[in-house]
């Protein structure tokens, strides 16, 4: 059974389009989190959800609009998609003490054209 | 805020010689730091992580890390490499109540036969 999963895994697209990215967790974790990974491999923060609700957000673009519906999934939708969007996207889950492992996906490998 | 810092972008060993990956980080309260390992085109997999018991941890697949708080250090060795151990490495820092990693730049890890 897979903890953390993303789809889709891969996603070619042309700039200006609009794109989601689905992510689940069956851990039953409250906290969910979006990190973006560039092309030099650099781990950054992007979302992060407890409960619902937002509790992050690193000054990211508001072309970038998450939502929960509901604890097990957090979605990334992107808006007018831009050359520089282009990298791996994960999401991942913990428990939301600071202390506790975050479990991640396989990621989404976005290309923008 | 914290940050960490990972010394050297590249690192690579002989098979069956001493693996040592350099982390440092930066934070004014107590940090909990981890170690992740990404296999090409997968996810993050947790390590190890220090949570302010022992400061001597042991993870997975051999490999261990010392919390030295007087030198901010959080290095992570394995006695013998393995072939199998070719993989990027994070080194990551996170705080008592942070909904958040914040990661190193990465290390990349290659055994030679």
């Amino acid at each position: 059974d897979t903890a953390v999963s993303q789809t889709p895994k891969y996603l070619v697209t042309q700039m200006g389009n609009d794109k989601s990215i689905k992510c689940e967790q069956n851990l039953g974790h409250d906290t969910m989190y979006w990190y973006k990974q560039d092309s030099k491999k650099f781990l950054k923060i992007m979302f992060s959800y407890n409960n619902k609700e937002l509790i992050i957000n690193e000054t990211v673009p508001n072309r970038f609009s998450p939502k929960s519906p509901d604890k097990a999934h957090l979605n990334l939708h992107i808006n007018s998609l831009e050359l520089g969007d282009s990298a791996v996207y994960f999401c991942a889950s913990s428990i939301p003490t600071g202390q506790e492992t975050q479990y991640f996906g396989p990621g989404t490998r976005l290309l923008v054209l | 805020a914290q940050s960490v810092t990972q010394l050297g972008s590249h690192v690579s060993v002989s098979e069956g010689a001493l693996v040592l990956l350099r982390c440092n980080y930066s934070s004014s309260v107590p940090p909990y730091l981890f170690w992740y390992v990404q296999y090409p085109n997968q996810g993050l997999q947790l390590l190890l992580k220090y949570t302010s018991a022992a400061t001597l941890v042991k993870g997975i697949n051999g490999f261990e890390a010392e919390f030295k708080k007087s030198e901010t250090s959080f290095h992570l060795t394995k006695p013998s490499a393995h072939m199998s151990d070719a993989a990027e490495y994070f080194c990551a820092v996170s705080v008592r109540g942070a909904q958040k990693l914040v990661f190193g730049q990465g290390t990349r890890l290659t055994i030679n036969p």
